[in-house]
């Protein structure tokens, strides 16, 4: 069982701005850096933000993270059809590597 | 470009042992930098780690997976590889081998995947 725990499902219209979530307890993400991976339908995941905010390049500057306290986030603005996925985050926690229990975008 | 490619063992039976190679190819298994990890995936469901090694042989393991794994690598053959025993269905699943970047487990993040392999336990 997961300590990250993220809501099953997050929609939104083209354009918009969509925001995903990512809860810790026990202060999980408040020690330790946050990446967030997007998996497209049948492929690998891939990694969007790491080190909380950091976007490797050749991620559209429309994904962006953020932290506060025991919660992370992830925020898509300007939402296209491709973002269609699953998201996950996840932290190194104690001695281990632990992914959230992953976000379904849809586009409406 | 560093890419890699997990072996294809298909179809393995209830109590035995799974066995899994991935292969580092356009780069080096022996990173000092990087760390090298499995993961899977349940059909349908989420992503959960396995463990990781370091071309030195230090691994971190999933404390629920521990009893029944081991991660070791093959400098020569630029390789690391995978044995999880006495398998049941509930280790069906889509297995990747990954890359860490980041340098400490407190900054991974996996930037290389390899494509999975499905691997069903069925007798």
């Amino acid at each position: 069982q997961s300590v990250l725990t993220q809501p099953p499902s997050a929609s939104g219209t083209p354009g918009q701005r969509v925001t995903l979530s990512c809860s810790g307890g026990r202060s999980t993400i408040g020690t330790s850096t946050v990446t967030w991976y997007q998996q497209l339908p049948g492929t690998a995941p891939k990694v969007l933000i790491h080190g909380n905010n950091q976007r490797p390049s050749g991620v559209p500057d429309r994904f962006s993270g953020s932290t506060s306290g025991t919660s992370a986030s992830l925020a898509i603005s300007g939402l296209q059809s491709e973002d269609e996925a699953v998201y996950y985050c996840a932290i190194w926690d104690a001695g281990r590597y632990v992914f959230g229990t992953g976000t379904e975008v849809s586009v409406l | 470009q560093l890419h890699l490619q997990e072996s294809d063992p298909g179809l393995v039976r209830p109590s035995e042992t799974l066995s899994l190679t991935c292969t580092v190819s356009g780069g080096s298994f022996r990173s000092i930098r990087d760390w090298w990890g499995w993961v899977r995936q349940p059909p349908g469901k989420g992503l959960e780690w396995i463990g990781s090694i370091h071309y030195t042989g230090t691994t971190y393991y999933s404390p629920s997976l521990a009893s029944r794994i081991t991660i070791s690598g093959d400098t020569s053959k630029n390789q690391f590889s995978l044995r999880l025993t006495s398998v049941d269905a509930a280790d069906t699943a889509i297995y990747f081998c990954a890359r860490h970047a980041g340098g400490l487990p407190f900054y991974w993040y996996l930037d290389l995947w390899g494509r999975g392999t499905l691997v069903a336990v069925t007798s």
